[in-house]
């Protein structure tokens, strides 16, 4: 079936440190993929997303592009603030047929040090 | 844009209880979903409505767990003889179906259930 595997954390960073965190998926066809963010004792948050092969997700200075060659989307800031601390998830999902959940990967939790 | 919204946030029951969580979507989306949120790991689906017509549930989904979404808005998950492993975080998400970005699923707060 279809999975998402991210890096397990936690991933502990200094402040304007560069960040990856690294997401490959498993599926048959051509998924969305997303990636989430989760901060202490809420809900999840879209933080960008890209639809198809060689598309690049962008928001609040955060990256991921998706690599269908590599079946990858992996996640990437430049410089991370005390404010990025939270749980980041990768996630998947099909557009087309019966499916219409998202199917997430177990979700890194990133700790920025001022 | 008022977003998904879900009550209530936190919820502390006794084993063999009922319980019931509603979820408040986003006005114009058609579907809704219900997620299950354990500690330390990612949601895992359990239901998705579209419209008020329940389209697919999960295996993780018992007989104890019903949803229901009767005018098509809003929707309530109600898990009924709760057991400790029933504790949780339960996440609603809405979407919209439409051509552009329909998939994008967007979540309320959760709903965190306790069972003692």
């Amino acid at each position: 079936g279809d999975s998402v595997t991210q890096m397990e954390g936690p991933v502990t960073l200094s402040e304007e440190a560069f960040l990856t965190i690294n997401c490959t998926y498993t599926a048959t066809g051509y998924p969305s993929l997303f990636w989430y963010v989760q901060y202490p004792g809420e809900g999840l948050q879209l933080l960008l997303k890209a639809t198809k092969a060689d598309d690049k997700g962008s928001n609040k200075g955060f990256e991921a592009t998706y690599r269908k060659e590599t079946t990858s989307f992996h996640l990437e800031k430049g410089s991370v603030q005390v404010s990025d601390s939270a749980v980041y998830f990768c996630a998947l999902i099909f557009s087309s047929g019966s499916a219409r959940q998202l199917t997430f990967g177990s979700g890194t939790q990133l700790t920025v040090l001022p | 844009d008022t977003g998904v919204s879900q009550d209530p946030r936190h919820k502390i029951t006794k084993r063999g209880q009922n319980v019931t969580f509603r979820c408040d979507p986003i006005s114009e989306h058609n579907r809704l979903y219900w997620y299950r949120q354990t500690l330390g790991q990612g949601p895992e689906f359990l239901t998705y409505f579209q419209n008020e017509a329940q389209l697919e549930k999960s295996r993780l989904l018992s007989d104890r767990f019903s949803a229901e979404r009767p005018k098509g808005s809003f929707s309530t998950l109600e898990i009924q003889r709760t057991e400790q492993g029933d504790s949780a975080m339960y996440l609603c998400a809405s979407s919209s179906g439409g051509l552009q970005g329909g998939n994008t699923q967007y979540f309320g707060p959760g709903t965190r259930l306790t069972v003692l």
